[in-house]
């Protein structure tokens, strides 16, 4: 069974610090890893991916992924309350369909003003 | 990113119904998705909507349950069959965009509430 994990939080952090977000998964062969941040009552929206081990930055964002270890990250840097949410990590299924992502349950992010 | 939206948004539905919940995107798209994600759960692949051929399910999925249609390269339908409380869910379509067509991008969803 090709799992995603994350620790459900809630993680809660002061503005302006260093959100940290985990996630480990299963699937050794899986090459494609994404960050989705999805709001309450909300679908999650696509922020970050990372195909390639090492770091990704996007603005605020860096993802940070380990294939030996199976481990990928997403750190978000000046944390703002609007980044409060659930952040969820997938990835793509290797030899599944196209579009067989397996999510993590999630991880509730809340950014303290 | 791409823009889809999806009718209805939500619905309260009577056990034994059927609710077919529509997906329209504005560009052409070869494949489109079809999630669900249960109350505190992770999302769930259902199937895969592809034009021109049958639906492709994941495990635990069946067409008779959640028939699908896919009339052109913009729209697919998803219907939850003969509902229970149990399928009370958010439904979520997904196109893939990006340079290896490997990121997704989700409609809004539908919150259905079976009673």
């Amino acid at each position: 069974q090709k799992e995603v994990e994350q620790n459900s939080g809630p993680l809660s952090v002061p503005e302006g610090a260093i959100a940290s977000l985990n996630c480990t998964y299963s699937d050794r062969g899986s090459q494609s890893f994404f960050w989705y941040r999805q709001y309450s009552g909300k679908s999650p929206e696509l922020i970050m991916f990372i195909y390639s081990n090492g770091d990704k930055e996007d603005g605020r964002f860096t993802a940070q992924l380990n294939k030996a270890s199976q481990y990928v990250s997403l750190l978000i840097r000046d944390s703002q309350p609007s980044d409060s949410a659930t952040y969820l990590c997938a990835n793509r299924i290797s030899g599944g369909s196209q579009g067989n992502l397996i999510f993590g349950k999630g991880t509730k992010l809340s950014v303290k003003p | 990113s791409a823009v889809i939206s999806q009718k209805p948004s939500r619905d309260i539905c009577q056990r034994g119904t059927s609710l077919t919940i529509q997906c329209q995107v504005d560009s052409q798209v070869t494949m489109m998705f079809w999630y669900r994600q249960q109350p505190g759960q992770s999302l769930t692949l259902i199937a895969t909507a592809n034009q021109g051929s049958e639906a492709t399910y994941e495990s635990g999925f069946v067409i008779d349950k959640f028939p699908i249609s896919r009339p052109n390269l913009t729209f697919s339908t998803l219907t939850v069959s003969n509902m229970s409380p149990e399928d009370s869910s958010i439904y979520l379509c997904s196109v893939p965009r990006g340079r290896r067509h490997h990121e997704q991008f989700f409609g809004p969803g539908t919150r259905l509430t079976v009673l």
